[in-house]
């Protein structure tokens, strides 16, 4: 049973615009949610994160909303660069976990120049 | 931050054999991870490795299998053991501090033939 879902494998964006990425979870014990850009090859570094107590944090060209009564997040680039290009992976941390991370099975970005 | 080094970067072997992972990383930290990455899926976490105690396994993962030490705050190695080709995977050490985001190592991303 996945408790974090990404139900876009992939998105593809032209240059210049936004690209929202989207995440679902199940599991209400989840304070704590992050984004995590992975390229070939490397492991995945950190892009922003968000607590259980905002429903909004932003950084730069990043900003991730957060919607607690539906479960569901999101993370917003703009404007996309084509070195945004990645898998991008929503996870997840529960309360009391020593904080592991529940990843999405993530998605694919691709920016169009 | 954290600098994380892992070795080696990819390794090719032959079913039956085991391979040792390194996980090196450039300050103390309590809670390090273990993650397997399999082609096309999520991160799934193996196991929690804390220094002074046991690993702790998740679902699915026994310490027969995936042998852990954490002689260190700074070091920890996972063993791939008695390998078949479904263990070929992206292996991932990972560090977090209390209230910060993880950290990952580049991987090691392992064929088994």
């Amino acid at each position: 049973d996945q408790q974090v879902k990404q139900n876009s494998p992939s998105l593809s964006v032209q240059e210049g615009r936004i690209s929202i990425l989207n995440c679902d979870y199940t599991n209400s014990m989840f304070d704590y949610f992050l984004w995590y850009k992975k390229y070939p090859a490397e492991g995945p570094t950190f892009l922003i994160s968000i607590s259980s107590i905002k429903d909004k944090n932003e950084d730069g060209r990043f900003t991730v909303f957060l919607n607690k009564s539906a479960k569901h997040l999101s993370l917003h680039i703009v404007p996309s660069q084509p070195g945004d290009s990645a898998v991008y992976f929503c996870a997840a941390i529960s309360s009391g976990s020593a904080r592991q991370l529940t990843f999405g099975s993530g998605t694919q970005l691709t920016v169009l120049p | 931050s954290a600098v994380i080094s892992q070795k080696p970067s990819r390794d090719i072997c032959q079913r039956g054999t085991s391979l040792t992972i390194q996980c090196q990383v450039d300050s103390q930290v309590t809670m390090m991870f273990w993650y397997r990455q399999q082609p096309g899926q999520s991160l799934t976490l193996i196991a929690t490795a804390n220094q002074g105690s046991e690993a702790t396994y998740e679902s699915g993962f026994v310490i027969d299998k995936f042998p852990i030490s954490r002689p260190n705050l700074t070091f920890s190695t996972l063993t791939v053991s008695n390998m078949s080709p479904e263990d070929s995977s992206i292996y991932l050490c990972s560090v977090s501090y209390m209230d910060t985001e993880a950290f990952f190592g580049q991987g090691t991303r392992l064929t088994v033939v």
